[in-house]
């Protein structure tokens, strides 16, 4: 497809079990983003890759929070240890490698943990 | 780093009227402001950008404003349509890490 795909749309899961949520980004797009977005809130910055350098964390809330990008394209997020606080919509995002390019946004998936 | 503000949270406004909505950034280094309207059950949609060389930008019902001395830019929506409903995001860029104002809900009253 042309836009950003994640999945699953929807996830429910039991406290204390791990998740892993999926995004395929653009063709071509070398960046790839992703924000948490809890009900009627903003967009909270979680982690960025750029093409084979190291990526930026600096915005994951703890480390039950990972993710990796392989081969410069498809990328998992994966919360270890789910709490109910983890519940919100997930979003993914990618650019292309110029600067001052726009971020296409997935629609998400999200997360409910009971 | 950066801070971008929003107002108004929420906005209601009558079928044909305008609407406005405003943000402040506080990094002077941040040289692109895109705008994206967010659907229920949707991810955020681009709707319009501007770079920081150019103060105003127009595509058909929708306007942005730019002033980087007072580091404010603004986005209007004329002759709006209910189809305008939805929650509208307004974010500062510099380099490759972008910052989110919280939103604004809009509300087209038919």
């Amino acid at each position: 497809g042309a836009g950003v795909s994640q999945s699953p749309s929807n996830k429910v899961t039991e406290k204390g079990k791990d998740v892993e949520l999926r995004c395929d980004p653009i063709s071509g797009h070398t960046a790839l983003y992703w924000y948490r977005q809890s009900l009627g809130q903003g967009l909270e910055f979680l982690i960025y890759f750029q093409g084979n350098s190291a990526p930026d964390k600096s915005g994951l809330p703890s480390d039950r929070f990972s993710a990796e990008r392989t081969g410069g394209s498809v990328s998992t997020l994966t919360i270890q240890r789910t709490q109910q606080e983890d519940s919100a919509v997930y979003l993914c995002a990618s650019s292309s490698v110029v600067v001052g390019s726009p971020l296409h946004f997935g629609n998400g998936t999200r997360l409910t943990v009971t | 780093g950066e801070n971008v503000e929003q107002h108004p949270s929420t906005l209601s406004v009558q079928e044909g009227d305008s609407a406005v909505i405003k943000c402040t950034y506080s990094d002077s280094a941040s040289n692109y402001f895109p705008w994206y309207k967010q659907e229920l059950g949707k991810g955020p949609q681009l709707i319009i950008d501007i770079r920081s060389n150019v103060g105003e930008k127009k595509d058909q019902r929708i306007a942005v404003t730019l002033n980087k001395t007072a580091k404010h830019f603004s986005l209007h929506i004329t002759e709006t349509q209910p189809e305008d409903s939805a929650v509208y995001f307004c974010a500062a860029s510099a380099g490759n890490q972008f910052y989110f104002g919280t939103g604004t809900s809009l509300t087209v009253i038919p």
